[in-house]
């Protein structure tokens, strides 16, 4: 069963922690996405990357980095936590641009700063 | 910047009636994907539509394209129980590549 994994569920971190999230997909596709999902606001891009080593700027970057050293391999880092990037964070992913195949979503992480 | 609008907002109905919900915007898409997301689960991919005045069906569920392809609507027919949960359209430009675009989408509840 093709799917994208989200390393943690839960997460709780302290203010000015630095914070990875991990996310693996086993689908061989190109492109890899990072959202997060708050009440009222829906679901915002963070970054996305083409291939290995790219990355794009999303709507809300500001705060947080990525990580794409493998195909497969889609991290996202916060450098220095804070109290208003507590969301629930969706990675995803999706085939070679043009198909409009649809994403697959990770279960996602909630992510507490504290 | 694109907006899609989703409404309602919120619905509940009783098992066995029928129901519409819209996704609206002022842009055009190359496509027009539908999600369900349940409770602390990440959004599941029902359909994508990519031709102005497609139509859809999945078993009780029929999803139309607009001909401009800039609206959709999800119908359901006899919804379940099952059917509860968060209906969340998106908009593609050039395949998604560079993102989708997200309604806030549709809290549905379908009560026994």
């Amino acid at each position: 069963d093709v799917k994208v994994t989200q390393s943690s569920r839960y997460l709780v971190k302290r203010t000015g922690e630095k914070v990875f999230l991990e996310c693996v997909q086993d689908m061989d596709h190109e492109n890899m996405f990072w959202y997060r999902q708050d009440p009222g606001l829906g679901l915002r891009l963070i970054y996305f990357s083409y291939d290995v080593k790219m990355k794009e700027k999303g709507d809300i970057p500001e705060g947080y980095s990525v990580s794409r050293e493998k195909k497969e391999r889609f991290s996202l880092i916060l450098e220095s936590a804070s109290t208003n990037q507590t969301s629930m964070y969706l990675c995803a992913s999706t085939p070679s641009p043009g198909g409009d195949y649809g994403y697959t979503f990770g279960s996602g992480t909630r992510l507490t700063v504290v | 910047t694109q907006l899609l609008e989703q409404s309602p907002q919120f619905l509940s109905i009783q098992e066995g009636e029928n129901l519409t919900v819209y996704c609206n915007s002022s842009s055009v898409f190359s496509s027009l994907q539908w999600y369900r997301q349940e409770p602390g689960e990440g959004p599941v991919l029902l359909v994508t539509v990519v031709t102005g005045g497609e139509v859809k069906k999945l078993k009780r569920l029929t999803f139309q394209f607009g001909d401009a392809r800039k609206d959709s609507s999800l119908h359901i027919t006899a919804a379940q129980p099952g059917d509860t949960g968060l209906y969340l359209c998106a908009g593609a430009v050039g395949g998604g590549a560079d993102g989708l675009t997200f309604g806030k989408g549709t809290h549905l509840i379908i009560q026994p």
